[in-house]
């Protein structure tokens, strides 16, 4: 089955400065790449997602970038804002959507 | 709905007992997933149904798990003879196809003393 390792575990940047996280998956049929975030105590929430058919996808400040090749998709925040302080966690999925095989989650803090 | 909901929010019970969990979909979503959360982790998966049928139940730790969905809406997973291993929030996701995105619900917290 499909294995997603997620890095890093935990990620403290100053506000207004840039977060990356980066996550790799085995399967080379997984297709479609959702990034989650969740705030304690509250449900995941869907903030950007990516097909297999595209390299890259910016929503305002929130970006994904994907290389097939290589097996791996990075989520890019910038000019990070307090309110970005949650968990965010990777999931890839394959093309009959049996499930989601999620990544274990970044902790990402945002120090005013 | 507006979206994916769970009942109850929270639950206790004690060693040895039943429990189900419900869980409603967002109206028309065909795929319905149910996963495990524990403190710090990802969410695992369980069992994803299309339809009314489990597509997919691999996820689903021993026979003391079950799920139904019987009319292709509301889900309902049923958990026997607890453990204190059980002990995790239990998440419920759709999506209008599968492949399509998932939108999660506020899960159960599912306490086993």
């Amino acid at each position: 089955g499909e294995n997603v390792e997620q890095h890093p575990s935990t990620l403290s940047v100053q506000e207004g400065d840039s977060a990356v996280i980066k996550c790799t998956y085995s399967d080379s049929a997984s297709n479609y790449f959702p990034w989650y975030k969740q705030e304690l105590g509250k449900r995941p929430q869907l903030i950007i997602d990516i097909r297999s058919n595209v390299g890259e996808k910016k929503d305002q400040r929130i970006a994904v970038t994907l290389n097939k090749t290589a097996k791996h998709f990075s989520l890019h925040i910038t000019e990070t804002q307090p309110e970005d302080s949650a968990v965010y966690f990777c999931a890839a999925s394959g093309d009959t959507g049996n499930q989601f095989y999620f990544g274990t989650g970044t902790s990402l803090t945002v120090i005013p | 709905g507006a979206g994916v909901s769970q009942t109850p929010s929270n639950k206790v019970t004690e060693k040895g007992k039943y429990v189900e969990l419900r869980c409603d979909p967002i109206s028309g979503h065909t795929a319905l997933y149910w996963y495990r959360q524990s403190l710090g982790q990802g969410p695992e998966f369980l069992i994803y149904f299309q339809g009314t049928g489990a597509a997919d139940d691999s996820g689903l730790p021993n026979d003391r798990f079950f799920a139904v969905r019987p009319e292709g809406s509301v889900s309902t997973l049923k958990i026997q003879r607890t453990e204190r291993g059980d002990s995790a929030v239990y998440l419920c996701a759709s999506s209008s196809y599968p492949g399509q995105e998932a939108f999660f619900g506020q899960g159960t917290r599912l306490t086993v003393v």
